[in-house]
């Protein structure tokens, strides 16, 4: 069974710090997606990025960047010199794909709050 | 523009009364799906679609229906809401597309549901 762990719960930084959000994943399966989804205090679901297991290079968008190791099953997220807006809850996600590689149900963590402090 | 659509977006009710969450996706989606949020839960999956007429338990299905008559349209019913059905509820949409290629999946704005 699939499951995505997101140990921390709440995190508070002081705007320019760098942090980082962990996300550690367990599937039974070889090939299947992560994603990171951000979601601001007006509720919203906003997508970050995704990433597929055949592909483990870290990615980088600005101030964020997500470091992908398949050997601790981790998907670790950074922001680079914090912003208050990026003040939000962050979800971590995963998705198995069958074996007509179509992508199933996501499965979410359970959420990290970040609190950028001005 | 592509959007996943809920109404209401807010709803305050009261025990046993039967209420219908809408969520309709002008983007000719065949996977539809609804979530619900909880503080230190995160997104559950309640119930999703495959397709037209065809649709299956997520992982907290209990007190919910839904139905999928029409494509576009997946609307969640709660027959009798009770108080633990406070929550946040999303619906989502995406095209199952070509086998290997992941469709992106869409998210509504979410329906802040409290049952008194």
């Amino acid at each position: 069974a699939q499951k995505v762990t997101q140990a921390q719960t709440e995190i508070s930084v002081v705007e320019k710090e760098d942090v980082t959000l962990d996300c550690v994943y367990e599937t039974r399966d070889t090939t299947y997606y992560l994603f990171w989804y951000k979601q601001p205090p007006s509720g919203e679901l906003v997508f970050l990025i995704r990433r597929n297991s055949f592909d483990e290079q870290n990615e980088i968008s600005g101030r964020y960047s997500w470091n992908f190791q398949k050997s601790t099953s981790s998907f670790n997220f950074t922001i680079t010199a914090s912003q208050v807006v990026d003040s939000a809850v962050y979800f971590c996600a995963l998705s198995e794909i069958d074996s007509y590689f179509v992508a199933n149900n996501l499965f979410f963590g359970t959420g990290t709050r970040l609190t950028v402090i001005p | 523009e592509a959007q996943v659509t809920q109404n209401p977006r807010y709803l305050i009710t009261v025990t046993g009364k039967k209420l219908t969450v809408t969520c309709s996706q002008n983007m000719n989606h065949e996977y539809m799906s609804w979530y619900r949020q909880d503080p230190g839960l995160g997104l559950r999956q309640i119930y999703y679609s495959m397709n037209v007429e065809v649709t299956d338990k997520g992982d907290v299905p209990e007190g919910y229906k839904v139905s999928r008559k029409e494509k576009r349209n997946f609307p969640l019913i709660l027959e009798s809401p009770s108080p633990n059905q406070t929550s946040l509820y999303f619906c989502a949409s995406r095209g199952l597309g070509l086998a290997g290629r992941y469709n992106e999946q869409f998210f509504g704005p979410g329906t802040r549901l409290t049952v008194l």
